[in-house]
């Protein structure tokens, strides 16, 4: 039974940097195939896909936050954290990590919510 | 403005069919399979269909998708009341080498 679930900071004053870890169970980023991905949601607003990490190390980043995240594994830990540098309030939102397979984007956090406000 | 192309709403009244499209280009539907998420109010996606047509265990067959060139569909027959949420289509980019998502249809039943 995969589970996964995102942990960090509620309230992020801006220009600073926002640090998320995705802990998940039930498969592991050392796995052939794996993958962990990010992906967040203004309130009310659309799903924005955000970053990727597979088991091989490789990553991939949306094009137009890719300056200001960056995505690392511990796969002794079982997490992912993602990094956002330069916070504004535009970047409140719901953040969701969610497990990358042949199926997609299969299962997903609960999701956390941090809002940027000084 | 989202990569993919969704109608912002979609109506019917129980046990009705609804059907979302969703429209994108080359880089993505047109050469990436398609993937369907419902969200329910309050709640995190979950993953409808994947791989253009196959649905996961648990996803009850009034739900059905296909793919047709650049633009994909979501079908739900014999709608019900807990259908009621937002469903969202995705797919792989090759131009932009990452996921994009669409700006998401809320589904009412009335």
């Amino acid at each position: 039974q995969i589970t996964l679930k995102e942990s960090g900071p509620t309230l992020v004053k801006p220009t600073q940097t926002l640090t998320l870890t995705c802990t998940f169970s039930g498969f592991s980023l050392s796995t052939s195939g794996m993958g962990v991905g990010w992906i967040r949601q203004p309130p009310g607003k659309a799903l924005e896909w955000l970053a990727v990490i597979y088991w091989d190390d490789h990553k991939r980043y949306s094009p137009s936050l890719k300056s200001r995240l960056t995505i690392t594994k511990d796969t002794s830990k079982n997490q992912v954290v993602l990094t956002m540098t330069n916070i504004d309030p535009v970047d409140t939102a719901t953040y969701y990590c969610a497990h990358s397979g042949d199926r997609g984007f299969d299962y997903w956090g609960q999701g956390t919510l941090a809002t940027v406000s000084s | 403005q989202s990569v993919l192309t969704q109608p912002p709403s979609a109506s019917g009244t129980p046990g009705q069919r609804v059907s979302i499209s969703c429209s994108g280009s080359s880089s993505n539907i047109g050469n990436n399979n398609v993937y369907w998420y419902q969200q329910l109010p309050g709640t995190a996606p979950k993953l409808l269909i994947y791989r253009n047509n196959q649905r996961p265990s648990g996803v009850p067959d009034r739900f059905s998708g296909s793919r047709s060139g650049t633009s994909a569909s979501l079908a739900i027959s014999g709608l019900r009341s807990e259908d009621e949420a937002d469903y969202y289509c995705a797919s792989w980019d090759d131009s932009l080498s990452g996921w994009v998502f669409g700006g998401g249809t809320k589904v009412t039943v009335l």
